[in-house]
């Protein structure tokens, strides 16, 4: 129950283009949804996060959706670019002090130009 | 400049050698936690801590030990490595007591080969 689902693993996408990566979750006390990117050699680094009281959050190319009934939430980037091409973790938690972050297997992503 | 900083960077040991890899952070910040990532695996907690002399499990807590005698540091101890254990390692930080709402500021990683 304490399992975040990301898919897929990798994705390939063209420079322009979106990609989407997605996250399922079982524990339904999770209520802080982070996405973090991690570029080869570095630490992950927090790129955007979302609170289920709300359906989307946008930050420029960068855009959650949320969807709290089907327990799902997944992160869209718009006109992707090569310089996007990392390794996307999602995570979960419960909103407390000293809980820790569940995360994604991550997927790597690949942004051809 | 606000940052984590782990050293050291690479690591190769052997089975059984105790060793120690420092973990610190200048943000005056609570909250501290040790990370392991492993291909197809993802980020698995080790250990956290939410303030000085003040450290819990995380989910994968055996074979670690760790200690908070002072704000700014965390190592992370392997009194007796082994193949296991060989990983990417991740110290993360953040402020206001670890609300998970807080941004976790990662360090740069150590990579550990146990022979």
């Amino acid at each position: 129950q304490q399992q975040v689902k990301q898919s897929p693993q990798s994705l390939i996408v063209q420079k322009g283009g979106i990609s989407i990566i997605n996250c399922a979750y079982e524990n339904t006390a999770f209520d802080y949804f982070p996405w973090y990117q991690q570029f080869p050699g570095k630490g992950p680094a927090l790129l955007i996060a979302i609170r289920p009281d709300v359906s989307e959050k946008k930050e420029g190319r960068f855009t959650i959706s949320f969807n709290k009934s089907a327990k799902q939430f997944s992160l869209h980037i718009m006109d992707s670019q090569p310089g996007d091409s990392a390794t996307y973790f999602c995570a979960a938690t419960v909103n407390q002090a000293g809980t820790a972050l569940i995360f994604g297997k991550g997927t790597t992503l690949s942004v051809s130009s | 400049e606000a940052q984590v900083t782990q050293n050291p960077r690479y690591l190769i040991t052997v089975t059984g050698k105790k060793l120690t890899v420092t973990c610190s952070q200048n943000m005056n910040h609570e909250y501290m936690s040790w990370y392991r990532q492993d291909p197809g695996l993802g980020l698995r907690q080790i250990y956290y801590s939410m303030n000085v002399e003040v450290t819990d499990k995380g989910d994968v807590p055996e074979g670690y030990k760790v200690s908070r005698k002072e704000k700014r540091n965390f190592p992370l101890i392997l009194e007796s490595p082994s193949p296991n254990q060989t990983s990417l390692y991740f110290c993360a930080s953040s402020s206001t007591g670890g609300l998970a709402q807080e941004t976790q500021y990662f360090g740069p990683g150590t990579r550990l080969l146990v022979l």
